[in-house]
């Protein structure tokens, strides 16, 4: 069975500071990678998706990046947080044929 | 512009009754219809899909579509406290994987 893992589960970070999100999926390959993000009280906001090694799409934006080095690794990553990007920060994967995404459990980023 | 609205809720119903909740899309080209449920502090889960319009039975839980109306929405009988979550209404449209996500319905289920 397939299973996705994300790390650290808690972080907090001072503005300014750099960010690195890692995601890693087992037992299946050449999966869709996404990162999302859910802000306090808000739906979850597309940021990058990954359909193989290197290949990414930005959503939206920002001041964060994304990279997949491996075909089941995917990292999410900052130069310099904002407060606003405090939030809960998910990893999902899917078959190409897109059946359904399968979310990770998530990391919560307070940016102070 | 591509859209999934949900009624933030929340939606209250006894321990034992039928919970009923509700999503609109406002892009007809949308295909495929996905629920999750959210408990507080953790990850989505998904818990049904639909693609044909009609309704989708899987145990307690029954997905249905109407794709003239735009409207999809997820039965759950004989609710237990521990259906109390957020209900996510996802869409997806045409043939990439991307999904757009409704703001989600908190269910509580009442003893």
């Amino acid at each position: 069975s397939q299973t996705i893992h994300q790390w650290p589960a808690t972080l907090v970070q001072p503005v300014g500071s750099p960010l690195s999100l890692e995601c890693t999926v087992e037992g299946t390959s050449n999966p869709n990678l996404y990162w999302y993000r859910q802000a306090a009280g808000r739906g979850l906001q597309l940021l990058f998706y990954s359909v193989g090694i290197g290949q990414i799409s930005s959503e939206v934006p920002q001041n964060l990046s994304a990279s997949r080095p491996q075909d089941r690794q995917f990292i999410l990553s900052s130069k310099k947080l904002l407060l606003s990007d405090s939030g809960f920060y998910l990893c999902a994967w899917s078959l190409r044929t897109g059946t359904g995404q399968y979310f990770g459990p998530g990391t919560r980023l307070t940016v102070t | 512009q591509k859209e999934v609205e949900q009624n933030s809720g929340p939606l209250s119903v006894p321990e034992g009754a039928i919970a009923s909740l509700n999503c609109t899309y406002s892009d007809r080209g949308s295909q495929s219809f996905f629920w999750y449920r959210q408990y507080s502090g953790k990850s989505p889960e998904l818990i049904m899909f639909i693609y044909s319009n009609g309704d989708k039975e899987d145990g307690r839980f029954t997905a249905q579509l109407n794709k003239a109306s735009q409207y999809v929405s997820l039965l759950i009988r004989d609710s237990q406290p521990s259906d109390s979550a957020t209900y996510l209404c996802a869409v997806r449209t045409g043939g990439g994987n991307k999904l757009t996500f409704g703001t989600g319905t908190q269910l509580k289920v009442e003893l």
